[in-house]
């Protein structure tokens, strides 16, 4: 079985663009989340959503948004690129949302470059 | 204070080696505690969960949970090469159960 798939594996952009990070999570998973991962650090949560509908939302501007599709795919997109939003993005995707428990499976990630 | 602050590392190690990994978290009410490994290039991947306090072992990796001290461990026995990765503590929390992650530990095992 296909793994969750993140595309495109590396983008550059420079300040000011917008981008849209894509994601297909694992056949049958209903949730999708995004994180963001600085160089050096820990990943932290931007998004999780289930059945279509935002579940959860981390501390980013408004210049984050995203969204799922019907067959649970989803979108991440970033406004007005600044330098410290260069990071790998990464999607994750569960089963379901509501158990503490929950089992992640992230997939490779986006590695995005504001220049 | 932050909610999950791990040991920065990094740290290097020789192959056979005893290696100990080790967070602390500031909330109380947290209840779950999981450990991921990132290989360089590519998403975490679960190793171990823990439910409250504790040891859970899983061949040669150690998850202990202190709740008294609101620390977290990872042991690795018989480190291997193949080891050599980043290795986060991650604690579900919020509305969305979304993981907090540490800021991560990079191990180094040297044949």
């Amino acid at each position: 079985d296909a793994g969750v798939t993140q595309s495109p594996t590396h983008l550059i952009k420079t300040r000011g663009q917008q981008v849209t990070l894509r994601c297909s999570p694992i056949s049958g998973h209903k949730s999708v989340s995004w994180y963001q991962q600085v160089l050096g650090q820990g990943p932290q949560f931007i998004f999780q959503y289930y059945e279509k509908e935002e579940r959860g939302r981390g501390n980013f501007p408004d210049r984050f948004s995203a969204r799922q599709f019907p067959n649970y795919s989803s979108e991440l997109n970033v406004n007005a690129l600044l330098l410290g939003d260069s990071a790998l993005y990464l999607c994750a995707s569960s089963l379901d949302f509501s158990a503490t428990n929950e089992k992640l499976f992230f997939g490779s990630g986006t590695q995005l470059s504001v220049l | 204070q932050k909610e999950v602050e791990q040991d920065p590392g990094p740290l290097s190690v020789p192959e056979g080696a005893i290696v100990s990994l080790n967070c602390t978290y500031s909330n109380s009410a947290f209840q779950y505690f999981m450990w991921y490994r990132q290989y360089s290039r590519k998403g975490p991947e679960l190793l171990m969960y823990t439910y409250s306090s504790g040891n859970k072992e899983d061949g040669r990796f150690t998850a202990q949970v202190d709740k008294s001290s609101k620390y977290i461990s990872l042991f690795i026995r018989d480190s291997q090469p193949s080891d050599s990765a980043t290795y986060l503590c991650a604690i579900p929390s919020g509305s969305a159960r979304q993981l907090t992650f540490g800021s991560g530990t990079q191990l180094t095992v040297l044949p």
